[in-house]
């Protein structure tokens, strides 16, 4: 099972908006609609930002969005601010009863 | 709180074996699938494995398939993740994760235990 596809780096100024693009195949992203978004900060844990394609768990901020267009989905963050800086990873969930991660997105607030 | 504690990590030589363990509480252990996830250093995250609440359902990344065994005590709210014969490149820190329902399939994971470090070297 290849990795999702993500741009390595996406940077932005505070209060900008960012879009982080996470494109896998048919079997993953374009087939199931449990796709999930992690912010990962150095040393930490991942944490759960996104799941099911678009929905928010309590306690994450509103200015974070998901969203999912054929075998590719997005992640993105509003109003963005100098604590979004981090590591950014989508998930899908696969037709091989697996997950996939994808590669990684390393968020700069300039 | 939900809580999660990995353990068991540490340094082996390449063909040996290594028993993770990861301790929850917080929440009813038995309602939730469990997963494990690991991160070489520097790299990504990769899914490692994961169990249905009763054991019943089981999955494996190809990397790892037949050499290791993921199991479940829910009796003592603790996972496991029996490794054998391994790698250089299995290398990382694992980290254990609930699932989102009972079953592997369809789900995230949330929250994420600490980490415990494996590193495979001679």
């Amino acid at each position: 099972q290849s990795a999702l596809t993500q741009p390595a780096s996406v940077s932005g100024s505070p209060g900008q908006s960012i879009t982080i693009s996470c494109t896998g195949t048919s079997s993953d992203v374009g087939g199931y609609n449990y796709v999930s978004w992690y912010q990962q900060h150095p040393g930490k844990a991942p944490k759960l930002m996104i799941y099911d394609v678009s929905n928010r768990p309590s306690g994450v901020s509103d200015r974070f969005s998901g969203s999912k267009s054929g075998n590719t989905a997005s992640l993105t963050i509003s109003g963005l601010q100098a604590e979004d800086e981090a590591d950014y990873y989508c998930s899908s969930y696969t037709s091989s009863i697996t997950y996939v991660f994808g590669t990684g997105t390393k968020v700069t607030v300039l | 709180e939900v809580q999660l504690v990995d353990s068991g990590g540490g340094l082996v030589q390449p063909g040996k074996s290594l028993r993770l363990s990861c301790a929850a509480s917080g929440f009813t252990f038995d309602d939730y699938a469990m997963h494990w996830v690991r991160q070489a250093p520097g790299k990504g995250l990769e899914w490692v494995s994961g169990i249905s609440w009763n054991s019943g359902s089981i999955g494996y990344a190809d990397s790892v398939k037949g050499r290791f065994t993921i199991s479940r005590d829910n009796a003592k709210n603790s996972l496991y993740l029996q490794m054998n014969s391994l790698r250089a490149e299995d290398t990382a820190l694992y980290y254990c994760a609930k699932g989102s329902n009972s079953h592997i399939a369809a789900g995230w994971f949330d929250p994420w235990g600490q980490g415990t470090l494996v590193t495979v070297s001679s």
